[in-house]
């Protein structure tokens, strides 16, 4: 079966420091990967979708960034972390376009 | 663009009692349909989908929903709730050709009483 995976699970980093969050899924081939963020009481927003390798959409412009340099591995970075980049950050995945999004557990971040 | 509307942000329920959590989407074709829960802290589990043919579906842990066309509605619904359903319901519309992911509503606050 397919499993998410998804860390650090908590993260407190001070303004002005970089961010790496990676996830990775395991037992598919060639999934849709996805960073959505999810700010208290505003829902889920897409930050970034990518159908393979090396291609990375943007939903969102801002001081984050992604990247799969594997088949299985997506990686959310910054450089510089804002205030405003604080909240719950969801890795997914799915087989396929048009198929079902599956989640990970999640990682809080504050940035302080 | 499409776009997913939960009119009630927080719903208090008694155990026992029944559910019903509204969703209203908008989209041009036939959506796919989603409905997810999320408990604190927790990533988004799925609890059904309607991608097509009956329209309603049965998903986990006794919950249903309905796919009425003409009322661009999406409905979850439980006969009975229990404490643990207790958690935010997120209502979510996807294109089917895409591979840009799904938009979700704001999301519902379950609540129950003892």
């Amino acid at each position: 079966s397919q499993t998410i995976h998804q860390w650090p699970a908590t993260l407190v980093q001070p303004v002005g420091s970089p961010l790496s969050l990676e996830c990775t899924v395991e037992g598919t081939s060639n999934p849709n990967l996805y960073w959505y963020r999810q700010a208290a009481g505003r829902g889920l927003q897409l930050l970034f979708y990518s159908v393979g390798i090396g291609q990375i959409s943007s939903e969102v412009p801002q001081n984050l960034s992604a990247s799969r340099p594997q088949d299985r591995q997506f990686i959310l970075s910054s450089k510089k972390l804002l205030l405003s980049d604080s909240g719950f950050y969801l890795c997914a995945w799915s087989p396929g376009s048009g198929n079902t999004i599956y989640f990970g557990e999640g990682s809080w971040l504050t940035v302080v | 663009a499409q776009s997913v509307t939960q009119p009630d942000i927080h719903i208090t329920v008694s155990e026992g009692a029944s559910l019903e959590l509204r969703c209203n989407y908008s989209y041009g074709a036939t959506p796919y349909l989603f409905w997810y829960v999320q408990s604190p802290g927790q990533g988004l589990q799925l609890l059904l989908k309607y991608f097509s043919g009956d329209t309603l579906v049965q998903g986990i842990k006794g919950f249903e929903a309905e796919f009425k066309r003409s009322q661009s509605s999406f409905n979850l619904r439980k006969p009975s709730v229990h404490w643990s359903d207790a958690a935010e319901y997120f209502c979510a519309v996807g294109s089917g050709g895409g591979a840009d992911g799904l938009t979700f509503g704001k999301g519902t606050h379950l609540i129950i009483q003892p």
